[in-house]
């Protein structure tokens, strides 16, 4: 796998406002894929992106892969309390099947 | 809905000491993996296994790691002498590729963790 580099570390949004987080590499992904972890819990699947421009939705969330799959973002539109946890990009290189995870982005949503 | 479980749910050992951290993947998975994550850090793959033997593996699976498949169930590591920084805690996924390379097939299922907490 690649670094990949996420930002922001931390988010605090108001409950209803939206937030988004980037992940960047210095380099070609072959694919990306995204994952939820809550707090004390375990990274949880939401999408893998494969495709140049990509968009990918699910309810609030969107999903995009940069046209030169250098970068990706998820855009969460009206956060809701639920949506709290560490958001993680992660790269699965090509020819393998081990993901390198960026370092996070910690999102606070304050009711 | 199938799941991975992972016991126990917290080990504490003292430093020198073997432990054995075990895993139980989806039944029809044919992919597992280990990662690990140092309390508030990135999540840090360690190992993946196919068809009985490690495929891939990371600079931190040194000598000290090994990974088992004992029976058609259960997948473990071994770390066989535990040091203080392998405190962290250990996540042990699958993925359900049905043979060959189908990249767009490679959605890891995670299990709740084991917290290793090296004295």
């Amino acid at each position: 796998g690649q670094q990949v580099m996420q930002i922001p570390q931390y988010q605090h949004v108001q409950e209803g406002e939206d937030f988004t987080t980037y992940c960047n590499s210095s380099t070609t992904l072959s694919n990306i894929q995204w994952y939820k972890q809550r707090p004390g819990g375990h990274p949880v699947f939401l999408i893998q992106l494969v495709k140049s421009g990509e968009v990918k939705k699910q309810k609030r969330l969107t999903f995009q892969f940069g046209e030169a799959k250098k970068n990706s973002s998820l855009h969460i539109t009206a956060t809701q309390t639920t949506d709290v946890g560490t958001y993680f990009c992660a790269d699965s290189g090509a020819g393998s099947y081990q993901l390198t995870f960026g370092k996070g982005t910690k999102l606070s949503v304050i009711p | 809905e199938p799941e991975v479980t992972q016991t126990p749910s917290h080990q504490v050992t003292q430093m020198g000491q073997e432990v054995i951290l075990r895993c139980v993947p989806i039944s029809n998975h044919l992919y597992f993996y280990w990662y690990r994550q140092i309390l508030g850090q990135k999540v840090e793959f360690l190992v993946s296994f196919y068809n009985n033997e490690i495929s891939e593996k990371s600079e931190i699976f040194d000598d000290q790691f090994s990974v088992e498949r004992p029976d058609g169930s259960n997948f473990t590591l071994k770390i066989r002498s535990t040091k203080l920084e392998d405190s962290a805690m250990y996540f042990c996924a699958s993925s359900g590729l049905t043979g060959g390379r189908a990249w767009g097939d490679n959605e890891q299922f995670f299990g709740p963790g084991t917290r290793l907490t090296v004295l």
